[in-house]
């Protein structure tokens, strides 16, 4: 079992659906998670950072983490064709240093006008 | 504008020859990364480094080297004992403290002549 699952999608929505994205783990040390939004032929841009369980909202983003089933979750309401990227989830464990961030393999989203 | 710059954007690699990608950061982080992203998994960590002259292997070491001369630099030679050098490389950079996510650069895209 790998530490860290996605599907990989691709998945296709309609322009102004709410989209879910969602990442599983097997590591229950894991308590700092990250989402990166990567469009192609381009690097991970971060978008959200949160720690532990509950949600975090930042504009049509918003981030849940629900850490008793190893489960996190990326939603992106009003999805507009610029969210067309592949998602990358990361995760890590308290007192981590960068080398040992655990990178999800990502999910394709295309937003169809 | 504070970034991280990957050069050449595209690169060709003969068989038997070595082969240096260039990694430059103007963020003042400490640490820097390479990786190494293959469709359908994680970013694979190759080398990281916390401070001038000082590097540490990653995961995927092996037909790779790297220098730290600069804060600033990080570039990574792939070499001709890396026998499946096709993929698309990261660099990153972090402050180096626990848990900071890491800012990636544009990537570069390593194929085989």
């Amino acid at each position: 079992q790998k530490e860290v699952e996605q599907d990989p999608g691709p998945l296709s929505v309609p322009e102004g659906a709410i989209v879910s994205l969602n990442c599983t783990y097997s590591n229950s040390a894991f308590q700092y998670f990250m989402w990166y939004r990567q469009y192609s032929r381009k690097g991970p841009e971060l978008l959200m950072y949160t720690y532990s369980s509950g949600n975090k909202e930042d504009g049509r983003f918003t981030a849940q983490v629900d850490k008793s089933s190893k489960y996190i979750s990326l939603f992106i309401r009003d999805s507009q064709p610029s969210d067309s990227a592949t998602y990358l989830c990361a995760m890590s464990a308290t007192r981590n240093y960068g080398q040992n961030f655990v990178f999800g393999p990502g999910t394709r989203l295309s937003v169809l006008p | 504008d504070g970034g991280i710059t990957q050069s050449p954007k595209y690169l060709f690699r003969k068989e038997g020859q070595n082969v240096t990608l260039s990694c430059e950061q103007n963020l003042n982080h400490d640490a820097m990364y390479w990786y190494r992203q293959d469709p359908g998994q994680g970013l694979r960590l190759i080398y990281y480094s916390q401070i001038v002259n000082d590097f540490q292997k990653g995961d995927i070491a092996e037909g790779y080297s790297v220098s730290r001369e600069k804060k600033e630099s990080f570039p990574l030679t792939v070499t001709s004992a890396q026998k499946n050098p096709t993929a698309f490389y990261l660099c990153a950079s972090s402050r180096w403290a626990t848990n900071q996510p890491q800012h990636f650069g544009d990537g570069t895209r390593l194929s085989i002549l």
